[in-house]
């Protein structure tokens, strides 16, 4: 397995969490990040970009978590980060990292296998 | 935002099948469509990027084409490993979108 999700959990609405992304035996450095979400027997939500530092580490956001979410990297440790604040009911989903297959490129070709996040009261 | 719309949004087939489903954007993005496939509770796995190039390790008897605003995942004959749910993804601007799935059934 080369990326591995945690800190899934079930969370109440308004509470926060952060997942990692810990990425192994693959580069990490030198290629850009994402984060997605798939509801319950919903489709693919593409969320968050954050470019390799060579590119200037800058972050991009879907409209439905920007202002709540946070991406970030760690690249001494090789982790992502998606620190989410506020959450909704809306947000419960298995939350999936994925490495990109070039830097800054929108296209994905390592996931990890999901953390799922459940926001209920 | 660029929409993604997919078509059939199932089909029905046996093996051996030639299956092509279409990835429609609602606006032109050149070359810039990924496909993945989705097996129920796995992660997406890249098929193809920048409409025909085939990812490492694919089988040959997926293909792309497209560009502009209309594209194409073929499937020139469906294995038992093909049935999954096949999702078109627009990688030329942000935010990011995928086209709402095609589910590949058993006949």
């Amino acid at each position: 397995v080369h990326l591995v999700e945690s800190g899934g959990d079930l969370v109440q609405p308004g509470r926060s969490l952060r997942l990692s992304c810990t990425v192994s035996g693959l580069s990490f450095a030198d290629k850009s990040m994402s984060w997605f979400r798939q509801a319950p027997g919903k489709g693919l939500e593409w969320l968050s970009f954050i470019r390799s530092t060579p590119y200037g580490g800058t972050t991009e956001y879907a409209a439905s978590v920007r202002g709540r979410f946070t991406i970030s990297r760690d690249d001494s440790k090789s982790i992502a980060y998606l620190e989410m604040n506020s959450l909704k009911t809306e947000d419960t989903a298995v939350y999936y990292c994925a490495r990109g297959l070039y830097d800054s490129s929108g296209y994905f070709d390592s996931w990890g296998q999901g953390t799922l996040v459940t926001v209920s009261s | 935002d660029i929409h993604m719309t997919q078509s059939p949004s199932s089909v029905s087939a046996s093996i051996g099948d030639r299956v092509t489903i279409t990835c429609r954007a609602s606006q032109g993005i050149s070359s810039w469509l990924a496909w993945y496939q989705q097996k129920p509770g796995k992660p997406p796995n890249l098929l193809i990027y920048t409409a025909s190039t085939l990812q490492s390790g694919v089988p040959s008897r997926f293909s792309g084409s497209g560009s502009g605003s209309d594209f194409t995942l073929t499937i020139s004959s469906l294995q038992p490993e093909d049935f999954a749910t096949y999702y078109c993804q627009q990688a030329n601007s942000f935010p990011f979108t995928f086209g709402p799935g095609t589910k590949v059934e058993i006949k």
